[in-house]
């Protein structure tokens, strides 16, 4: 089975811009959480969509927003980017609701985003 | 509310030493508990869990954690570290209170091996 990928890999943008990032799950998976890395701040939980539905949502300015297809594949954007958002964006997949009854999440490689 | 803590932002051992690891977490219902591992440039991956039964748990390349439910701690130990160990460690806590409950992540421990 493929696993998780994500495009683009490594994205350039200036203040003020906006981004999509996309992200598609192992096969079979209906689950799709995004994380946000940054050496500072640690992973930080973006949010999280089952079957085309947000399940949960992490402390995020409304800028940061996702959706989930009816294939699973995910995509968040991120509007009017500031310099604090250059940080790693990793998605994870699971067949269920991440962690739940123990359910594995598979990473995929992540994103590098640099706002200048 | 759940919470994860790992002791240590980074940790150094020496190839060959006993590797450990600490987590602690907070959680009103029994949890499940998980290690995964980052390597320079990727993704993370799952090194074990725990869910129910067994408490030691046994997982991917020589490590192994133990869920002590009276220490609320779940450590990860390896007997003896080896230079391709050098990576980041997260700890991540999972409970079922109610369906909207999501994985908390710990801020992680980046290990290092000396030669």
């Amino acid at each position: 089975k493929a696993g998780v990928t994500q495009t683009p890999r490594y994205l350039i943008k200036t203040r003020g811009q906006q981004v999509t990032l996309s992200c598609s799950p192992i096969s079979g998976h209906r689950s799709v959480s995004w994380y946000q890395q940054t050496p500072g701040q640690g992973l930080q939980f973006l949010f999280e969509y089952f079957s085309e539905t947000q399940r949960n949502k992490g402390n995020f300015p409304g800028r940061f927003s996702g959706r989930q297809f009816s294939n699973s594949r995910s995509e968040m954007n991120v509007s009017t980017l500031e310099l604090g958002d250059s940080a790693l964006y990793l998605c994870a997949s699971s067949s269920g609701l991440a962690g739940g009854l123990g359910e594995t999440q598979y990473f995929g490689p992540g994103t590098r985003l640099l706002v200048l | 509310a759940q919470s994860v803590t790992q002791l240590g932002s980074h940790v150094s051992v020496s190839e060959g030493a006993l590797v450990l690891l600490r987590c602690n977490y907070s959680s009103s219902v029994p949890p499940y508990l998980f290690w995964y591992v980052q390597y320079p440039n990727q993704g993370l991956q799952l090194l074990l869990k725990y869910t129910t039964g067994a408490t030691l748990v046994k997982g991917i390349n020589g490590f192994e954690a133990e869920f002590k439910k009276s220490e609320t701690s779940f450590h990860l130990t390896k007997p003896s570290a080896h230079m391709s160990d050098a990576a980041e460690y997260f700890c991540a806590v999972r409970s079922l209170r109610n369906r909207d409950d999501k994985i908390i992540f710990g801020k992680g421990t980046r290990l290092h091996i000396l030669p």
